[in-house]
């Protein structure tokens, strides 16, 4: 699987919109983009994945550039529940999925 | 509807002694995986069920960590003579599609073992 990189933390105001990076330079054609956060004592939670066109769904937007290479998460109106650190994750057609140590998103009043 | 469920929620044992720890997968989910989370990390594979099958355990950190899913269903992992080190927090996520999909998993709350 190709390796990501996500800065290590990030700050946003509560209902301001959160950008969430990911860099993916050496994903290949047919390795989807994944999303997972983990609110703190919590298990990850799924957010989104997406192959090529950008997604979105009731918790978030995924834009992924055209030339793949790099991702954002986009939280529309960040609320302080949305504190949490998020995981970008390539996979393709893999059992497993494989952590790196995410971003730690602060979100505050 | 029910989300993945395990217990116990905590668990603490004397370095020695066996565990076992307990998974239950969302009802009519194929894949079932197991995953470690140290402290500050995030969380790293142990094993993977397709139904009662173990397709892979190539994460199991020594042959003192042992899963089965017997039915295909519920999932046990098992750690005999727990050491400090085994200390973390033990996910269980699952799946819906078999092998080699691109279907999200579902994870667990997890289990932290202390090992005193």
């Amino acid at each position: 699987d190709a390796k990501t990189t996500q800065p290590t933390s990030m700050d946003c105001a509560e209902g301001r919109a959160a950008n969430l990076p990911c860099n993916h330079s050496t994903i290949s054609g047919n390795e989807y983009v994944y999303w997972y956060r983990q609110i703190h004592s919590q298990g990850p939670q799924y957010i989104i994945h997406g192959l090529k066109n950008n997604e979105t769904n009731e918790m978030a937007s995924l834009i992924i550039t055209e030339d793949r290479k790099s991702s954002t998460l986009i939280l529309p109106h960040a609320t302080l529940r949305d504190t949490a650190v998020y995981y970008c994750i390539v996979r393709f057609l893999t059992d497993k999925l494989i952590f790196g140590t995410g971003t730690r998103l602060q979100v505050f009043p | 509807g029910a989300g993945v469920s395990q217990s116990p929620r905590y668990k603490v044992a004397k370095r020695g002694q066996d565990v076992a720890l307990r998974c239950d997968p969302i009802s009519g989910h194929v894949s079932l995986f197991w995953y470690q989370q140290a402290l500050g990390q995030g969380p790293e594979f142990l094993t993977y069920f397709q139904n009662e099958a173990q397709l892979d355990k190539s994460g199991l950190p020594s042959d003192r960590f042992f899963a089965e899913r017997p039915e295909g269903s519920v999932s046990t992992l098992k750690i005999q003579r727990t050491q400090q080190e085994d200390s973390a927090v033990y996910l269980c996520a699952s799946s819906l599609a078999q092998r080699a999909s691109n279907q999200p998993q579902h994870f667990g709350d997890g289990t932290r073992l202390s090992i005193l």
